[in-house]
């Protein structure tokens, strides 16, 4: 399973954008990423997810290097409410590994 | 639709006792997995059933266990609670077909149920 390493935190003013990046050196052929968003006492909350390249939703992108050894979320123009703890998640999606979360990014936005 | 459902939503045990916690995972989900979360740890993934059959289990021990039922819906049971056992115990539930763990559109998780040991 590909170990993940990411900041433990970051610190953004509001309206800015935020990139935050993950690094998942041996991230296997078969492995997408996904990355989750977690406010406090409550559960991770399913971002945006990929395999190469970028992708982008309603509220995020997520982009990816030819070799996806890293990928980077991207948040723009954060608010206070985006301030939450996020993780990036890397799996198979025909494996039967264990699923591993990081220790996630806290992102604080500051007024 | 409705989202993945944890009851109770708090519980407060004694050391020693045993506790069983509650999943209702999504309407047609048949794969239910179990987190512990503590400050120190993070999230641990602790086991995971698919059609009532655990899959996959996690380093924890053997106090720690589960089961799934015909409708999905699927308990954790931690018998002789240590005081370390305090944490927020998540559920998540995702639309993985038989071959597959890790699910496209990733799982959906439920709120939570925060037990505390005393």
């Amino acid at each position: 399973l590909a170990k993940t390493t990411q900041p433990i935190s970051m610190d953004s003013y509001e309206g800015q954008e935020v990139n935050i990046t993950c690094s998942h050196n041996n991230i296997a052929t078969n492995d997408y990423i996904t990355w989750y968003q977690q406010f406090p006492s409550q559960g991770p909350r399913f971002i945006i997810q990929g395999y190469k390249t970028k992708v982008t939703n309603e509220v995020a992108s997520l982009f990816i290097p030819a070799d996806r050894k890293s990928s980077t979320l991207s948040l723009p123009r954060v608010s206070l409410s985006d301030t939450a703890v996020y993780y990036c998640l890397v799996g198979d999606t025909g494996g039967y590994q264990k699923v591993t979360f990081g220790t996630g990014t806290k992102l604080q936005v500051i007024p | 639709k409705a989202g993945v459902t944890q009851t109770p939503r708090y519980l407060i045990k004694t050391r020693g006792q045993q506790v069983t916690l509650s999943c209702s995972p999504i309407s047609g989900h048949r794969s239910v997995s179990w987190y512990q979360q503590t400050p120190g740890q993070g999230l641990q993934f602790l086991f995971e059933y698919f059609s009532e059959t655990q899959r996959n289990k996690g380093n924890f021990p053997g106090r720690f266990s589960g089961r799934q039922f015909s409708n999905s819906r699927s308990e954790m049971n931690v018998s002789t609670l240590e005081l370390g056992d305090s944490a927020l115990y998540l559920c998540a539930s995702s639309p993985v077909e038989a071959g597959e763990l890790f699910p496209l559109g990733g799982y959906t998780f439920g709120s939570g149920t925060r037990l505390t040991v005393v």
